[in-house]
């Protein structure tokens, strides 16, 4: 089946201007994460959105940063005034359910100038 | 303390031979844990998840947990050069995964 896809795949942005983001889950998962993988670093958890729940929000750097779940399925990260410091690979994985392995899309590699 | 600890390597070991990853935890309540392959410029690939105490067999993987010393392994027999890639370990806290920085491997003809 059709796995976890993302867009654009790439986006060159200059500083300050906002950008989005946008991630399709697997269908029928209804766990979905934003993660973000700067250049020789680990990945780092931005948020979690789960069925119709409040989403878990706590790896937001900042408020600059924002992310909304339309119909339990596709999402979209938002990133306001972007800075240097943004660019990074942003990745998106859903799963069944929060115990269960989670699938990465392609990711979105951003770059700042 | 990272919550997630791995070597960063690189592992280097021939064709053929067995590979041995290793990752140890902070949290003691954790109760998933993942291996993840990531190949350059690509994305994380789910290939072993563990639940319990003790082994479990796909092909070629093998993942080891032991919670009592806090520690997940992942084993490679038969090591092949497309194994090499960046393993990253996973533990599951509350809802969402902590990664280690990874493990890079390199399998050598």
């Amino acid at each position: 089946g059709a796995g976890v896809s993302q867009s654009p795949s790439n986006k060159v942005t200059e500083k300050g201007k906002d950008v989005e983001l946008r991630c399709d889950p697997i269908s029928g998962h209804t766990a979905l994460y934003w993660y973000r993988q700067s250049l020789g670093q680990g990945l780092e958890f931005l948020i979690y959105f789960q069925g119709n729940s409040a989403p878990d929000k706590s790896g937001l750097p900042s408020d600059r940063f924002s992310a909304e779940r339309t119909g339990g399925s596709v999402s979209t990260l938002t990133i306001q005034r972007t800075q240097q410091e943004d660019s990074a690979v942003y990745l998106c994985a859903s799963s069944t359910g929060g115990s269960y392995g989670q699938y990465f899309g392609p990711g979105t590699r951003l770059t700042v100038t | 303390q990272k919550e997630v600890e791995q070597n960063s390597g690189p592992l280097s070991v021939p064709e053929g031979a067995i590979a041995s990853l290793n990752c140890t935890y902070s949290d003691r309540g954790s109760q998933s844990f993942f291996w993840y392959r990531q190949y350059s410029g690509k994305s994380p690939e789910l290939i072993m998840s563990i639940y319990s105490n003790g082994d479990k067999e796909d092909g070629r993987f093998t993942a080891q947990l032991n919670k009592a010393s806090q520690y997940v392994s992942l084993l490679i027999r038969d090591s092949q050069p497309s194994d090499s890639a960046t393993y990253l370990c996973a533990v599951r806290s509350f809802q969402k995964l902590v990664f280690g920085t990874g493990t890079r491997l390199l399998v050598s003809p």
